[in-house]
């Protein structure tokens, strides 16, 4: 199936851990991001990546790091959870000429 | 500071009626307006897009209307179903790289 996938779907954490989040797309899009979508189903972005290079970063703690090893995955590390880090973390991608994005089905994170 | 505004938070709507939903934006330069469509546990999915240079756009049942004088522009939903029964979201984005900014999303029940 051609699609955005994510792992894990649920990660359930201690706060203080460091956990990463894994997304791949086989659409073939230049351009991918990760979405937070919190507990009132607000959606803001994080990061974007066109080619393996940052474009967007928005004001996100310095504990969030995105990787692009290259363009058909986007991976987000995230140091010392905090209890403020719960909520559900979305993967998109989009061809750099056009504007539709396909988001994948995200990872619900819980941090107790 | 949230630069659409997305009204009602949530609306109930027999099977047949037209929910409506109202997004505002501040951003002049904003030149795409997608409106995005969440079932529960899955990832918003485009349903519909606008640019500012024309005043209405149909697909199927879904329907949005844009006034750029008033920075406003919404979504009706014509005979709606239980099936149609999401959370929707309408965003602006101003830029090649679809930095988009959300609405805080309205979640629409569609009654039998």
């Amino acid at each position: 199936d051609t699609a955005v996938s994510q792992t894990p779907k649920y990660l359930v954490t201690q706060m203080g851990n460091d956990k990463s989040i894994k997304c791949e797309q086989n659409l073939g899009h230049d351009t991918m991001y990760w979405y937070k979508q919190d507990s009132k189903k607000f959606l803001k972005i994080m990061f974007s990546y066109n080619n393996k290079e940052l474009i967007i970063n928005e004001t996100v703690p310095n504990r969030f790091s995105p990787k692009s090893p290259d363009k058909a995955h986007l991976n987000l590390h995230i140091n010392s959870l905090e209890l403020g880090d719960s909520a559900v973390y979305f993967c998109a991608s989009s061809p750099t000429s056009a504007l539709e994005q396909f988001f994948g089905p995200g990872t619900r994170l819980t941090v107790l | 500071q949230q630069q659409v505004k997305q009204s009602p938070q949530s609306l109930i709507v027999q099977k047949g009626g037209i929910p409506i939903i109202n997004c505002a934006y501040e951003n002049t330069a904003f030149d795409y307006f997608p409106w995005y469509q969440q079932f529960p546990g899955k990832g918003p999915a485009l349903l519909i897009a606008i640019r500012p240079d024309v005043s209405e756009k149909k697909e199927g049942r879904f329907t949005i209307s844009f006034n750029k004088s008033a920075k406003q522009f919404s979504l009706h939903i014509m005979d709606s179903q239980p099936g149609d029964s999401a959370t929707y979201f309408c965003a602006g984005t101003t830029d090649s790289w679809g930095k988009f900014q959300f609405g805080a999303g309205t979640q629409v029940v569609v009654t039998p």
